[in-house]
């Protein structure tokens, strides 16, 4: 069966740190990855998605994610955080079988930065 | 761009109660969702719809019965809430077939 770990429920930085959050998936076909962000109070927004080619994505407000079939893995990283990247970062799956498109989320990982 | 407005932001109902969230898009996108997030549990799929008219069951579609009669609006009833239901349900289209969502801010279900 598909499924994505998350194995950080809650990952805490100072600012201007570097982040990595993990992401493991299971799925025996050709996977579409994406990290999506959940600031307080709002609805998820896009990070960034990996369909193809090159593994490693870039997104928006400098995070990128590198997706690797070997270990089965799409962590994402960013280099210097901000106090405003304190959020829920999701890592989804996307697939395709017989019943059509299916998502399947991770548990999310709350991250929050210190001052 | 478009947007996703969910209506009402905030619902509070009794225990038994039918309540009604509505959702509308102004994307044109095909496929619209409802998802139940609880904490610590990540997002789960109640309902989709791939077009006008359609309906097809997520994983925890029992309790939830769900109306999508014009392509931009998409509404979820749950049939007789729960305490156990309180939770944030959240609105997403896409265009079919890519997999990537666009959300809602969420509502906010609490039963009292």
């Amino acid at each position: 069966a598909q499924s994505v770990t998350q194995p950080d429920a809650r990952v805490t930085v100072s600012e201007g740190a570097s982040l990595q959050l993990r992401c493991k998936y299971s799925y025996s076909g050709t996977p579409y990855l994406f990290w999506y962000v959940q600031y307080p109070r709002q609805g998820l927004q896009l990070l960034l998605k990996y369909y193809s080619g090159d593994p490693v994505v870039q997104g928006v407000n400098g995070f990128e994610a590198e997706f690797s079939k070997s270990n089965s893995s799409f962590h994402l990283r960013k280099a210097s955080v901000h106090w405003s990247d304190s959020a829920v970062y999701f890592c989804v799956l996307s697939f395709t079988n017989s019943a059509g498109n299916k998502l399947t989320f991770g548990i999310g990982t709350r991250v929050l930065v210190r001052p | 761009g478009g947007i996703i407005t969910q209506t009402p932001k905030f619902l509070i109902g009794q225990e038994g109660q039918k309540l009604t969230l509505k959702c509308q898009q102004n994307f044109n996108h095909d496929t619209m969702y409802w998802y139940r997030q609880d904490s610590g549990k990540g997002l789960r799929l109640i309902y989709y719809s791939i077009t006008e008219n359609d309906l097809q069951k997520g994983d925890l579609s029992e309790g939830y019965d769900a109306s999508r009669e014009k392509k931009s609006s998409f509404s979820l009833t749950v049939t007789s809430a729960q305490k156990n239901e309180m939770a944030v349900f959240l609105c997403a289209s896409s265009i079919l077939g890519t997999g990537q969502l666009y959300f809602g801010e969420g509502s906010k279900l609490t039963v009292l």
